[in-house]
């Protein structure tokens, strides 16, 4: 099946910091792709649509100026979290499809653990 | 998308089948039926995905019923490492989003 990979698996960063998250597709295309935010023991919280060459589409309640969204090729979306304060610490999980829309299945990131001093 | 709603938790013995249903009634014409799982600490995986028909894979088999307002995930022979939670999601065909609810986590169990 396809492979996404996601980088780093985890992360520890000093309050204010920026951090980037990169995703990739391995062995298909994708024009567009998910983030996701996971907190402990809660399900999975849609961020953001990211698609290729235009701006990304935020859910509501997401801050796009803290969270941006890069997807600049067909192969690769990163999730930069500006200024990270303790309340960002969270797992970050990507998400792509080689034909998405066609009622084709996910592919998942392994996931970045992201933590905040 | 429409909503469903899974039993928060269920055990299942090892070797045994496990049968995780899933309500979707309000569930449009064109929106698939997809299970995911989530294993601890990792991403998660795709299981299956169907329209109408019952659906059968090397993984899990996917059987929706004939009003399509709920279906039921079937792993035939349960293992240790099918603890996971399990996300059963309806969306359309059309670029729709993949919404996670809370989930069944299944516990395997000796």
């Amino acid at each position: 099946g396809a492979v996404v990979s996601q980088h780093p698996s985890w992360v520890i960063c000093k309050s204010g910091t920026s951090v980037k998250i990169e995703c990739r597709s391995l062995d298909f295309q994708a024009t567009t792709m998910f983030w996701y935010r996971q907190f402990p023991k809660q399900s999975l919280m849609l961020m953001a649509t990211s698609n290729e060459g235009s701006k990304a589409t935020y859910e509501q309640g997401v801050e796009k100026d803290k969270f941006l969204i890069n997807h600049a090729s067909l192969t690769l979306s990163t999730l930069t979290v500006t200024s990270a304060h303790p309340e960002d610490s969270s797992f970050y999980i990507c998400s792509a499809s080689p034909a998405f829309g066609t009622g084709e299945k996910l592919f998942f990131g392994s996931g970045t653990q992201l933590s905040v001093l | 998308d429409a909503k469903t709603t899974q039993p928060p938790s269920m055990d299942c013995a090892e070797g045994r089948a496990a049968n995780l249903p899933c309500n979707h009634s309000t569930i449009s014409g064109n929106e698939y039926v997809y299970w995911y799982r989530q294993i601890h600490s990792q991403g998660p995986q795709y299981i299956i995905h169907g329209l109408k028909n019952n659906e059968t894979n090397e993984m899990a088999s996917l059987i929706i019923t004939e009003d399509r307002k709920s279906s039921t995930l079937i792993l035939p022979h349960a293992t240790l490492r099918d603890t996971a939670v399990y996300y059963c999601i309806v969306k359309n065909n059309q670029g729709g989003k993949l919404i996670f609810g809370q989930g069944t986590e299944l516990s395997v169990k000796p």
